[in-house]
């Protein structure tokens, strides 16, 4: 049972416009959320992170949203760069413990 | 390097043979988390370590798999009697957690693990 879904596989964005990755949770009691981004052959990385107290996080070109009514976070990458062109997978977890991933949005972002 | 490192990078066995991975976390982190990765899937959670103990190894898929970290720093797994589904790459992540919250994980680089 998938408790972290990405339901959008690929996403393609014009250079210098929005990119916004979707994620949705089901676990009410997830209370941590993060974003990583993970090029080929490598690890993922840690791009930002979000605790259930806030709504929004703000870091540079990366702002990762909240909504826990709905149980929907959202990053949003502006301006969107050529290097920003990666996978980038959403986690969520209750208290630091167990970390839940989605299945991973393939992001291109065209020059 | 400072980073997670993971070894091998890559390894290929035959069905039904016990294999070894080792990730060694960075210094100092206290939190250990190993996970699987399929083709086309994000990160699967294993297990998690917290010091020298396993503080959640619900997600180990079967008794065949086991883990440990007798010090507290390098983390190994283990793996026996590896059937073809064990094919996936196994990634090794560590934190800096204080008590009660949640620390930004560091990634290894993975082992990519096939079996025949």
């Amino acid at each position: 049972d998938q408790q972290v879904k990405q339901n959008s596989p690929s996403l393609s964005v014009q250079e210098g416009r929005i990119s916004i990755l979707n994620c949705d949770y089901t676990n009410s009691m997830f209370d941590y959320f993060l974003w990583y981004k993970k090029y080929p052959a490598e690890g993922p990385t840690f791009l930002i992170s979000i605790s259930s107290i806030k709504d929004k996080n703000e870091d540079g070109r990366f702002t990762v949203f909240l909504n826990k009514s709905a149980k929907h976070l959202s990053l949003h990458i502006v301006p969107s760069q050529p290097g920003d062109s990666a996978v980038y997978f959403c986690a969520a977890s209750v208290s630091g413990n167990q970390f839940y991933f989605g299945t991973g949005t393939s992001l291109t972002v065209i020059p | 390097g400072a980073g997670v490192s993971q070894t091998p990078s890559n390894k290929v066995t035959e069905k039904g043979k016990y294999v070894e991975l080792r990730c060694d976390p960075i210094s100092g982190h206290t939190a250990l988390y190993w996970y699987r990765q399929s083709l086309g899937q994000g990160p699967e959670f294993l297990i998690y370590f917290q010091g020298t103990g396993a503080a959640d190894d619900s997600g180990l898929p079967n008794d065949r798999f086991f883990a440990v970290r007798p010090e507290g720093s390098v983390s190994t797994l283990k793996i026996q009697r590896t059937e073809r589904g064990d094919s996936a790459v196994y990634l090794c992540a560590s934190s800096l957690m204080s008590s009660g919250g949640a620390g930004e994980q560091f990634f290894g680089p993975g082992t990519r693990l096939t079996v025949l």
